[in-house]
């Protein structure tokens, strides 16, 4: 199994600031993912990120409102950008260990935008 | 590409009794089917997953179960104790390294003493 940190656990933003947020894995991964969950909603996938090159993005997720970087086997930030009230969910990650296709967690990022 | 569905949104069930979540996919290409457990303020864990080559799969109290023709898989809990209680996520995915997961909507179960 891989175990999966966030940073920050939660925050409060303003309308129009950006947050970044941290995932890192206790072991190497070969793709992360990042997901959004709006409040009581299920999980949407934003982009997957890939080591060394850019990350791929889903239909209705754009580089320029969620850029995400990608410099280490272990590590992945999701900027959300430009933030509306609309962007209040919460933000997941995830990886799989060992080249699997077995996916593991992080706790999440509660983001409120004010 | 992938849609899953989940049924049923809410189930309530008193401590002791068995539970069972449904899910449908679309994709007959999809052949991972893995389950998440989410308490309040945490991230999903994987309680148990399920291969296409597989009909069955058990874990103490919880099991899966596969139908690949019908594109449907249930998750089923026995002896539910008041700890279960949770939103269940089922999910689907191609099983190759690298794939992403298309989630259901998720199942809120709650266990009453």
């Amino acid at each position: 199994s891989a175990v999966i940190s966030q940073k920050p656990s939660r925050d409060i933003c303003q309308r129009g600031t950006s947050l970044t947020i941290q995932c890192q894995v206790d072991s190497q991964v070969t793709m992360m993912f990042w997901y959004r969950q709006q409040p009581g909603q299920s999980l949407t996938l934003i982009a997957t990120a890939n080591q060394g090159s850019e990350a791929t993005y889903e239909s209705g997720f754009v580089i320029d409102k969620f850029p995400i970087s990608r410099p280490n086997l272990t590590f992945s930030t999701l900027t959300v950008s430009n933030l509306s009230p609309e962007d209040s969910s919460i933000y997941l990650c995830s990886g799989a260990a060992g080249g699997t296709d077995t996916q593991y967690f992080g706790p999440g990022t509660r983001l409120t935008v004010l | 590409g992938e849609n899953v569905e989940q049924h049923p949104s809410t189930l309530s069930v008193q401590e002791g009794d068995s539970a069972v979540i449904k899910c449908t996919y679309s994709d007959s290409a999809s052949n991972y089917f893995p389950w998440y457990k989410q308490e309040l303020g945490k991230g999903p864990q994987l309680i148990i997953d399920i291969r296409s080559n597989v009909g069955e799969k058990k874990d103490q109290r919880i099991a899966v179960t596969l139908n690949k023709t019908a594109k449907h898989f249930s998750l089923h809990i026995t002896e539910t104790q008041p700890e279960d209680s949770a939103v269940y996520f089922c999910a689907a995915s191609l099983g190759q390294a690298g794939t992403a997961l298309i989630f259901g909507k998720g199942t809120t179960l709650s266990v009453s003493s």
